[in-house]
């Protein structure tokens, strides 16, 4: 079945660090891809999304590529700020109507 | 604000007991999806409703059940429950199509004692 992989954390940089935090997916057909985040004591918003091969979500300073030839979808920001600490999902819904999450990655940035 | 509220914020419950979870979808959304999150873990799919038909379901036993109303707001119902069903569990409508946005709740918290 459909499943996502993300890498585990927690990962802890400091502030205007570069953030990467790998995604891979198995999915039959072409899912839609999306980064949720958890902020502290909130619930899950979503943060970007891209539904088709080579798309580019973008979102505060995130961003994510969809592709579909190594079946990743890995977050990343360039310069990270003590906010951005949260709970990050990767997470694809299919041809079927249920999304998948990853486990989530944990991220603490230190100022 | 994602405009999909939750009630409970949090209950406490023992072990055999039932208990109903509520949804109050954002205007519009005729699809409601709820999710159970273990701590540290990742949300895992229960089931979906679309305008008030079951039309989906994860790997959840048949104690899990659900309704959606006429205005689209929704339960889950957990009927005995065990401890390991202690978790947050997370609401979520949409409009329509399955790669439409979903907008989550805060969630509920449930204990299992």
């Amino acid at each position: 079945g459909d499943s996502v992989t993300q890498m585990e954390g927690p990962v802890t940089l400091s502030e205007e660090a570069f953030l990467t935090i790998n995604c891979t997916y198995t999915a039959t057909g072409y899912p839609s891809l999306f980064w949720y985040v958890q902020y502290p004591g909130e619930g899950l918003q979503l943060l970007l999304k891209a539904t088709k091969a080579d798309d580019k979500g973008s979102n505060k300073g995130f961003e994510a590529t969809y592709r579909k030839e190594t079946t990743s979808f890995h977050l990343e920001k360039g310069s990270v700020q003590v906010s951005d600490s949260a709970v990050y999902f990767c997470a694809l819904s299919g041809e079927g109507f249920k999304t998948i999450f990853g486990a989530g990655t944990r991220l603490f940035v230190k100022a | 604000e994602t405009g999909v509220t939750q009630s409970p914020t949090h209950l406490i419950k023992t072990r055999g007991q039932q208990v109903t979870l509520r949804c109050s979808s954002q205007s519009g959304h005729n699809t409601v999806s709820w999710y159970q999150q273990a701590l540290g873990q990742g949300p895992q799919f229960i089931f979906q409703y679309y305008r008030e038909e079951e039309n989906g379901r994860g790997n959840f036993p048949p104690r899990f059940s659900g309704l959606q109303f006429p205005n689209y707001s929704s339960e889950l119902n957990v009927n005995a429950l065990e401890l390991d069903d202690s978790a947050v569990y997370l609401c979520a409508s949409r409009s329509s199509g399955p790669g439409d946005i979903q907008y989550f709740g805060a969630g509920t918290r449930l204990s299992v004692l």
